[in-house]
Formats: C-alpha cells, structure tokens, sequence
C-alpha cells in the first residue's frame, strides 16, 4: 500500500514565523511530489512541486525533498493569517496517481 | 476561463436513491479525475480518464458507483443505490496531461453529499 504520512496538526505559528510541514512517503519509486492547499470548504490547489533533492524556492516558499529519506517538507516564510489552511501532501510514481496524505492543518496567529 | 465546474454543489438524498455528479472539464484538457475526500481516508483517486477513456477505475469503491466519460466536456459519477458511508465531498479535477509534474491538475469546488 502506498501511503503518505503528514501530521494533523493543528501547527500554530504566529505571524511572521517560518511554518515548517513535513510529510514522508513509503513508495520508493514515487518521483515527483507536490504540495496542495486547501482552505476549509474549498478545492486543493496547488503550490508547488518538487522531483530533484534539495530545495526548490518560490516567493515566501521552499519545497525541500530528500528521496534517501523519503522526506518531503514545505517552508513558509513569514507566514500569514491568509496561510492558515490544510496542507496537502502529494506523490506521484511514474504513472499520472496522485497519492495524498491526510494534511496537516496550519494556523497562523496575528 | 471558468475553471473545472461541477454540479449540484450540495446533494442531499436518502439511502438506496441514485445519485449522479457531474463535471466539466477545462476546455483543451484531455485528462479527468474523480476523487472522493473525507476526514477519516482523507483525498482518494477514484477514476482517471484519458482522452475521454477509462484508463484507471481501481480506485472505485464497489459496483455502486460508475463513472462515464461521453465527450472531452463532460463526465458523470453515479451511486446507485446511496448508502450513509457513500458521504463525502467529491471533486472532480482536469489537466493537460498526466504523465508530468509539471501537468498540474486544476480542481472543481466539489459536490458535497449527503446520504441520511
């Protein structure tokens, strides 16, 4: 079973902290991951994807993944109350399947 | 462009009626998925379709549900019959193409539904 872990949460975070979200995959042959968010009663949309280790930057945030660890995470940058939603981890093998995680969700305190 | 529409957004029934969900796609994506969220199993694939054919439909629960594809603009999703666990919010999502990451799939705003 290909599975992706995220924690819940709730991660609280006050205005202008770095919000750290983290997520891990068991399939080995996942080869891109993506990271989607999705405020309380709307649709996923996505952020950013990432398929090469390291970091992959846009605006106030950082994919990083590490396929040896099979770790993916999400670095937001001074954070905003407009941030605060569930994070939706993604990873997709070589075929077009995404699997989700559960999602983490994020508050963002003023 | 509209984006991915859906209809009706909410649907409540009663256990053992049929339900049907459907989805336009954007125009110009050639690829469609139906996916099914809840808080306990969380954003489930459940049928993918490719040019207007079903290439993957493992991720459908049971024989209750059925899924069609009859041209590039539309789709349907049906239970029949309903059952309380078949409620969920169900969204539908094109794209470009499957096979890259850079092929992003867009969302619908969902149908959310409801079977007492």
């Amino acid at each position: 079973q290909k599975e992706v872990e995220q924690n819940s949460g709730p991660l609280s975070v006050p205005e202008g902290a770095i919000a750290s979200l983290n997520c891990t995959y068991s399939d080995r042959g996942s080869q891109s991951f993506f990271w989607y968010r999705q405020y309380s009663g709307k649709s996923p949309e996505l952020i950013m994807f990432i398929y090469s280790n390291g970091d992959k930057e846009d605006g106030r945030f950082t994919a990083q993944l590490n396929k040896a660890s099979q770790y993916v995470s999400l670095l937001i940058r001074d954070s905003q109350p407009s941030d605060s939603a569930t994070y939706l981890c993604a990873s997709r093998g070589s075929n077009y399947k995404l699997t989700f995680g559960k999602g983490t969700l994020l508050t963002v305190n003023p | 462009d509209a984006g991915v529409i859906q209809s009706p957004r909410h649907e409540v029934t009663e256990m053992g009626q049929e339900v049907t969900l459907r989805c336009k796609p954007i125009s110009g994506h050639n690829s469609l998925f139906w996916y099914r969220q809840t808080m306990m199993r969380g954003l489930e694939l459940l049928i993918y379709f490719n040019n207007n054919v079903p290439i993957d439909d493992s991720g459908m629960p049971e024989d209750r549900f059925s899924a069609k594809m009859p041209n590039a603009s539309f789709s349907t999703l049906k239970i029949q019959p309903s059952e309380p666990r078949d409620s969920a919010v169900y969204f539908c999502a094109s794209s470009t193409g499957a096979g890259r990451a850079e092929n992003e799939q867009f969302f619908g705003p969902g149908t959310r539904l409801t079977v007492l």
